[in-house]
């Protein structure tokens, strides 16, 4: 059975600080990782990674893919009070066109304080 | 609206009724999901429509649950019998599944919150 751990679970830092948040993953097939941030509602998308070893980067927020060792971190630095929020992590398998969806973890919460 | 559309919003219903989501994707978009959140879970799958090939239906949690997409566009999931488990918000989304390239970015809408009594 797939499954996704993420971890810490919640975490609260100040303004400015450095966060890390990791995802670690057993999958059979795998074929990409996604991060996404979820406020409210609805997830929005952050990063795909498929390929090991190459960092994603959009502003203060990068991320890289360990396929040896089969896990990712999410970086998020200069945090400001908008970055609070839960980040969800999912895996999508090789099968069959994704016909099994993605398998996400519980997510870590994520709460910057001023 | 260009986003995934969901109605309705929040539905609050009694034990024992049917109940029906509706999803409207993003035009052109081929996959579609829905998925379950719990409070305190990580998103749970449902159902996968992608064109006009037979669903996967794997996720669904019980035979009270079942999906249609008609037109290869809009997508009711419907609830039978809801039970009190039930409650959850009910995400749908859609994206361009190119044929077996895989799906990469998803775009979710806002959700479905349906709460048992």
């Amino acid at each position: 059975e797939d499954k996704v751990v993420q971890s810490p679970l919640s975490l609260v830092v100040h303004e400015g600080d450095t966060v890390t948040l990791n995802c670690s993953y057993e999958v059979t097939n795998f074929r990409s990782l996604l991060w996404y941030k979820q406020e409210k509602k609805a997830p929005t998308f952050l990063f795909m990674l498929t390929s090991s070893g190459i960092e994603k980067k959009s502003g203060r927020l990068s991320s890289i893919l360990d396929k040896k060792e089969l896990f990712s971190i999410l970086n998020i630095t200069a945090t400001q009070t908008g970055d609070s929020a839960i980040y969800l992590c999912a895996v999508e398998a090789e099968a069959g066109g994704g016909a099994d969806g993605l398998t996400f973890g519980k997510g870590t919460h994520l709460i910057i304080q001023p | 609206g260009a986003g995934v559309s969901q109605s309705p919003s929040n539905k609050v219903t009694e034990k024992g009724k049917d109940v029906e989501l509706r999803c409207d994707p993003i035009s052109g978009h081929t996959a579609l999901y829905w998925y379950r959140q719990s409070l305190g879970q990580g998103l749970e799958f449902l159902i996968y429509f992608q064109g006009n090939s037979a669903p996967d239906k794997s996720g669904l949690p019980s035979d009270r649950f079942s999906a249609e997409r008609t037109g290869g566009s809009v997508s009711t999931l419907t609830i039978q019998r809801t039970q009190q488990e039930d409650s959850a918000v009910y995400l749908c989304a859609s994206s361009l599944d190119l044929a077996g390239a895989g799906f990469g970015e998803l775009f979710f809408g806002e959700g479905s919150r349906l709460t048992v009594l």
